[in-house]
């Protein structure tokens, strides 16, 4: 079974502080991890996926196979950035093809000035 | 191009109430789901589907019917609402054939099951 664990229910830090997610995981199988995020008053929306090793937004996340772990990081907090973001990994579906996430339960990032 | 549209999007029941919530997408994706949203508990899915004609369970489909008639629609069926299911239920699609494509999230319908 595929599993995804957020700890923190919600993390407060300081504008300008760094930022750290973190997601650990359980999957048998090679897996395929991202972040989304929800703004407040926006829809659930892409951010970053493991596979694109790229930096949106200035955050970025490394997929730690050792550790299990794909926690998301930014070295200067915004205001913006004040959100809540899921991790998520996908996996099959018994009926093949397509984009199964598992979503761990979210963590609430609330930046202060 | 409106992407993944949901309707309604509040809804008050009474229990044992039947109701559909409707999910529709214009970017031509053979996959589509529905996951319902929970304080401390994510979104987890209840049912999904890899194109017409084809649907398989989620995690929590219990109380859940859904249908796949058309690529474009994905219509989630309440048979006998109870207040456990009290959501926020949002609608997902994306391509298929690679589990790293992007799921393209609708806007939400909250529910309340009196």
């Amino acid at each position: 079974a595929q599993r995804v664990t957020q700890p923190e229910k919600l993390l407060s830090v300081f504008k300008g502080a760094p930022v750290e997610l973190k997601c650990n995981y359980s999957y048998s199988g090679s897996p395929e991890l991202f972040w989304y995020v929800q703004y407040s008053r926006q829809r659930l929306q892409l951010l970053l996926r493991h596979i694109s090793r790229e930096s949106i937004k200035g955050f970025t996340a490394d997929l730690n196979k050792g550790e299990t772990s794909f926690h998301l990081k930014k070295p200067f907090a915004q205001e913006e950035d004040s959100a809540m973001y899921y991790c998520a990994l996908s996996g099959w579906g018994l009926t093949g093809g397509g984009n199964k996430l598992t979503f761990g339960t979210g963590t609430q990032l609330k930046v202060e000035l | 191009n409106a992407g993944v549209t949901q309707t309604p999007k509040f809804q008050v029941l009474k229990t044992g109430q039947s109701m559909t919530l409707q999910c529709a997408q214009d970017m031509n994706h053979e996959y589509m789901s529905w996951y319902r949203q929970d304080p401390g508990m994510g979104l987890r899915l209840i049912h999904y589907s890899v194109g017409a004609g084809i649907t398989d369970q989620g995690e929590v489909p219990n109380g859940y019917n859904v249908s796949r008639s058309t690529t474009e629609d994905f219509p989630l069926r309440l048979l006998s609402a109870a207040p456990s299911q009290t959501s926020v239920y949002f609608c997902a699609s994306s391509t298929t054939g690679a589990r790293s494509y992007e799921q393209y999230f609708g806007p939400g319908t909250r529910l309340t099951v009196t």
